[in-house]
């Protein structure tokens, strides 16, 4: 059963638009949620987090949005950039199954277009 | 910077071989993980760890076992390697008590193990 979803698995974006990344959870203990970037053969990069008492974080060009009542959180990339193009994961961590852990959607591959 | 180091970035074993997995952190951190990462399936938990000679198991346990001796060092152990376990495996750390993980984990590079 999947408790963190990336519904799109790739994603194509002109250079200097927007990106704007999906992610849906089910459970509702999840309390801390996290986005990373991953280039091929690296391990992923930390972007930005947002805890759930929180509907918005913002660091530079990446904006993390929460909405708690749809279990649904997204990652915006304005302006965006070719080097942004990378596989990103979203994570929840919270208490699930027993114990605390951090969970990992699927991925989206973005391309950022030149 | 949080540096968290895999030993190797590329091994090959055969089938039935034991292997060990290294990773070392050097931010005194409580908390170590280990996933796999597959195309499709994205990152899995294999196993993970909130305190020296603790260990808890995570969604994939199966075919694996890991050690922590030391705070700063946690290994991953395929006891008799198959190919189904061919993977990229990562290894993570947090700070931060079991109860609130509210500290994103910091990833080494990765260990990409082929078993033929």
């Amino acid at each position: 059963d999947q408790q963190v979803k990336q519904n799109s698995p790739s994603l194509s974006v002109q250079e200097g638009r927007i990106s704007i990344l999906n992610c849906d959870y089910t459970n509702s203990m999840f309390d801390y949620f996290l986005w990373y970037k991953k280039y091929p053969a690296e391990g992923p990069t930390f972007l930005i987090s947002i805890s759930s008492i929180k509907d918005k974080n913002e660091d530079g060009r990446f904006t993390v949005f929460l909405n708690k009542s749809a279990k649904h959180l997204s990652l915006h990339i304005v302006p965006s950039q070719p080097g942004d193009s990378a596989v990103y994961f979203c994570a929840a961590s919270g208490y699930t199954s027993g114990t605390y852990k951090y969970i990992f959607g699927t991925g989206t591959r973005l391309k950022v277009l030149a | 910077d949080v540096k968290v180091t895999q030993s190797s970035r590329y091994l090959v074993k055969r089938t039935g071989e034991k292997v060990f997995l290294e990773c070392v952190q050097d931010m005194d951190h409580e908390n170590m993980f280990w996933y796999r990462q597959d195309p499709g399936l994205g990152l899995r938990l294999i196993y993970f760890s909130y305190d020296v000679k603790m260990k808890e198991k995570g969604d994939i346990p199966e075919g694996y076992s890991v050690s922590r001796e030391k705070k700063e060092r946690f290994s991953l152990i395929l006891e008799s390697a198959s190919t189904n376990q061919t993977s990229m495996y990562l290894c993570a750390s947090s700070s931060g008590r079991r109860i609130t993980y509210n500290s994103p984990l910091h990833f080494g590079n990765g260990t990409r193990l082929t078993v033929t």
